[in-house]
């Protein structure tokens, strides 16, 4: 079972840091978490991922906790621009499903003024 | 190419009749995924190519639906005797390494049954 829990939509101030949730407690060590975003009528746009240890890229920053059953994506400082639907993905990097991406609902993440 | 170029962008067919879509992927990935979106809905995995490894077909709904990689490179996939239900944005991405690197979507192509 790939899946991860999001919630459905969040709301953010500009300029206020967003922070995304998302469950994926059935996770194995092997498995990657990975963070994408669609804007409307784009192709999804890659974020950031990890495996055990936070991350942090030039977009955001990604924090996995020590049981890896759940991981938050912060954008430091949200923009307009960032409204996006954020997708939490599992990628396995073994076993019959080796590399399948699959991703779920995601989190419509509102930015307001 | 500077990233995953699909086509055409737009199709627009009839009812019944057969529809081919394209994916060119980034030189040198070795894995390539297509995915179906329909109108404020979220991805759905349809199949998945990994170099010279058979495909994982477990997202294909029917027998309808069918995709080939030629070369390692170039896809196609292949929607017969379409119908309405069809209708969706299909998107194509690869990757260079599986889930250790990121996969690189392309813009889709909007698919229209009438």
């Amino acid at each position: 079972d790939a899946k991860t829990t999001q919630p459905t939509s969040m709301d953010c101030a500009e300029g206020r840091a967003a922070n995304l949730p998302c469950n994926h407690s059935t996770i194995s060590g092997n498995e990657y978490v990975y963070w994408y975003r669609q804007i409307h009528s784009q192709g999804p746009q890659y974020i950031i991922h990890g495996l055990k240890n936070n991350e942090t890229n030039e977009m955001a920053s990604l924090i996995i906790t020590e049981d890896r059953k759940s991981s938050t994506l912060i954008l430091p400082h949200a923009t307009l621009r960032d409204t996006a639907v954020y997708y939490c993905i599992r990628c396995n990097a073994g076993g019959t499903s080796y590399g399948k991406l699959t991703f779920g609902q995601g989190t419509i993440l509102t930015v307001h003024p | 190419g500077a990233g995953v170029s699909q086509s055409p962008s737009n199709k627009v067919t009839e009812k019944g009749k057969d529809v081919e879509l394209r994916c060119d992927p980034i030189s040198g990935h070795t894995a390539l995924y297509w995915y179906r979106q329909s109108l404020g809905q979220g991805l759905e995995f349809l199949i998945y190519f990994q170099g010279n490894s058979a495909p994982d077909k477990s997202g294909l709904p029917s027998d309808r639906f069918s995709a080939e990689r030629t070369g390692g490179s170039v896809s196609t996939l292949t929607i017969q005797r379409t119908q309405q239900e069809d209708s969706a944005v299909y998107l194509c991405a690869s990757s260079l390494a599986r889930c250790r690197t990121e996969a690189f979507f392309g813009q889709g192509t909007r698919l229209t049954v009438v």
